[in-house]
């Protein structure tokens, strides 16, 4: 049973602050590793994507991935009120594999 | 960007009623769709995973005879819920893969389907 593991939160973070959202993923042959970020009643919207060991940045956004301790993480700098949402964790095995979710860490960020 | 397509996106009906939704790739040919149904405070579930021209799998504990999976072509799939009870209510969210030059390509989702049966 693949199992991806996240801190519900609430987790707060004052504006402009980094915020900061880990996840780590039982199956050990995972090969694709995803940060999705969810509004209310809305679809995920894919924030990151990250294949391989180390760290991958996009403009505000770093994902870190570390396969030896199965742990993903993503990173938020200067954190905006709009990045307040859901922020899921999928893995999958690569390809046209099925992605496993994590429950998700709800960002509230504070004005 | 990918773009996925989903239709409709909120359906009510009454218990008993068989509902279909659909989901199309709009701008690439999608060899495989997947579905995913989220009940309310929780996380995506992959229901089941289609290649075209061939049957859907499904996960354990997710019934293929009341989940009904078409995927006829590489830009269509559909899901249908039949005989749908207020059990069945969730958010059904449809992405879709494409074959790429470069294999790990993320999946790209639909704007989902909200079902609610009385």
């Amino acid at each position: 049973q693949k199992e991806v593991e996240q801190n519900s939160g609430p987790l707060s973070v004052p504006e402009g602050a980094i915020a900061s959202l880990n996840c780590t993923y039982s199956d050990r042959v995972s090969q694709s590793f995803f940060w999705y970020r969810q509004y209310s009643g809305k679809s995920p919207e894919l924030i990151m994507s990250i294949y391989s060991n180390g760290d991958k940045e996009d403009g505000r956004f770093t994902a870190q991935l570390n396969k030896a301790s199965q742990y993903v993480s993503l990173l938020i700098r200067d954190s905006q009120p709009s990045d307040s949402a859901t922020y899921l964790c999928a893995v999958s095995g690569g390809g046209a594999d099925g992605l496993t979710f994590g429950k998700g860490t709800h960002l509230i960020i504070q004005p | 960007g990918a773009v996925v397509s989903q239709h409709p996106s909120w359906v009510i009906c009454k218990s008993g009623t068989s509902v279909k939704i659909e989901c199309r790739s709009l701008d690439f040919q999608a060899t495989t769709m997947f579905w995913y149904r989220q009940f309310p405070k929780q996380s995506l579930m992959l229901m089941a995973t289609s290649n075209e021209g061939s049957k859907a799998t499904y996960e354990q504990g997710v019934e293929k005879d009341k989940f009904l999976i078409n995927h006829a072509s590489l830009t269509l799939s559909t899901l249908t819920v039949t005989s749908a009870h207020p059990e069945d209510s969730s958010f059904y969210i449809c992405s879709a893969y494409g074959l790429t030059a470069f294999s790990n390509q993320p999946q790209h989702f639909g704007d989902g389907t909200r079902l609610s049966i009385l």
